[in-house]
C-alpha cells in the first residue's frame, strides 16, 4: 500500500497568514492526490483533486501543487472559517490511503 | 442537491454484528462507485470499502476483509455495510461517500454526516 505522510501535524496561524501544508507519498502518485478540509463534528469536504484542481465552489485562496511524491496545499490568506484539519488522499492505487492530517488552529 | 444519509450505527459487543445503511438522493445513484470511510475517535480518515456501480467489483481495506461486506440496491438508491465479528478497533464514525473516478482510483466529492459505531462490552 502507498503510505502518506503530512507535515506539520499541527500549526498555529493568524488570520491573513499564508499557510502551507506538505503531503508526501511513499512512491510516485502522478498527481493522483486530493485534499479535504474537516471541521470538528463534520464530514470532510473536498477542496482540490488532481493535486491542483480546485473543486467547484471552493475559494481561490486554496491552491495545490506538486509532483511525483511531494505535494503542497497552500492557503494564501487564512480566513476564520479555514481553521480546521486538512487531509491529503492518494488515488493512484485502488487501495486508497489518507494522510494523518494537519490541524490548523488560531495563534 | 446531493444527499447521503447514514443510519444503523450504535453500541455493539465485541464479536457482534451491525448493518449500516446509506440513503442517497439528488443524483443518479446507479452511475457512481460508492464507498465507506471511517474515522476512529480523535483519529484520521481510513477508507474501508468500495463498490462498483453494478456491484460487480468490491474492494476492502485489509483490516476488514472477511468480516465486512459492502453491497448496494440501486432500485432503492441505497448503500450498505454489513459488519460481522466486530472488534474494539472498529469503533469509529462511518461515512458513506460518493466516489469520483480518476486514474486508477477515485476521490470523494460528497459525504454523509456519518454514523457512530461503538464496539464495547
Amino acid at each position: 500500500d502507498i503510505q502518506m505522510t503530512q507535515s506539520p501535524s499541527s500549526l498555529s496561524a493568524s488570520v491573513g497568514d499564508r499557510v502551507t501544508i506538505t503531503c508526501r507519498a511513499s512512491q510516485g502518485i502522478s498527481n493522483s492526490l486530493a485534499w479535504y478540509q474537516q471541521k470538528p463534528g463534520k464530514a470532510p469536504k473536498l477542496l482540490l483533486y488532481a493535486a491542483s484542481r480546485l473543486e467547484s465552489g471552493v475559494p481561490s485562496r486554496f491552491s495545490g501543487s506538486g509532483s511525483g511524491t511531494d505535494y503542497t496545499l497552500t492557503i494564501s490568506s487564512l480566513q476564520p472559517e479555514d481553521f480546521a484539519t486538512y487531509y491529503c488522499q492518494q488515488y493512484y492505487s485502488t487501495f486508497l490511503t489518507f494522510g494523518p492530517g494537519t490541524k490548523v488552529d488560531i495563534k | 442537491e446531493v444527499q447521503l444519509v447514514e443510519s444503523g450505527g450504535g453500541l455493539v459487543q465485541p464479536g457482534g454484528s451491525l448493518r449500516l445503511s446509506c440513503a442517497a438522493s439528488g443524483f443518479t445513484f446507479s452511475s457512481y462507485w460508492m464507498s465507506w470511510v471511517r474515522q476512529a475517535p480523535g483519529k484520521g480518515l481510513e477508507w474501508v470499502a468500495n463498490i462498483k456501480q453494478d456491484g460487480s467489483e468490491k474492494y476492502y481495506v485489509d483490516s476488514v476483509k472477511g468480516r465486512f461486506t459492502i453491497s448496494r440496491d440501486n432500485a432503492k438508491n441505497s448503500l450498505y455495510l454489513q459488519m460481522n465479528s466486530l472488534r474494539a478497533e472498529d469503533t469509529a464514525v462511518y461515512y458513506c461517500a460518493r466516489a469520483r473516478i480518476a486514474a486508477a482510483g477515485y476521490y470523494f466529492d460528497y459525504w454523509g454526516q456519518g454514523t457512530l459505531v461503538t464496539v464495547s462490552s
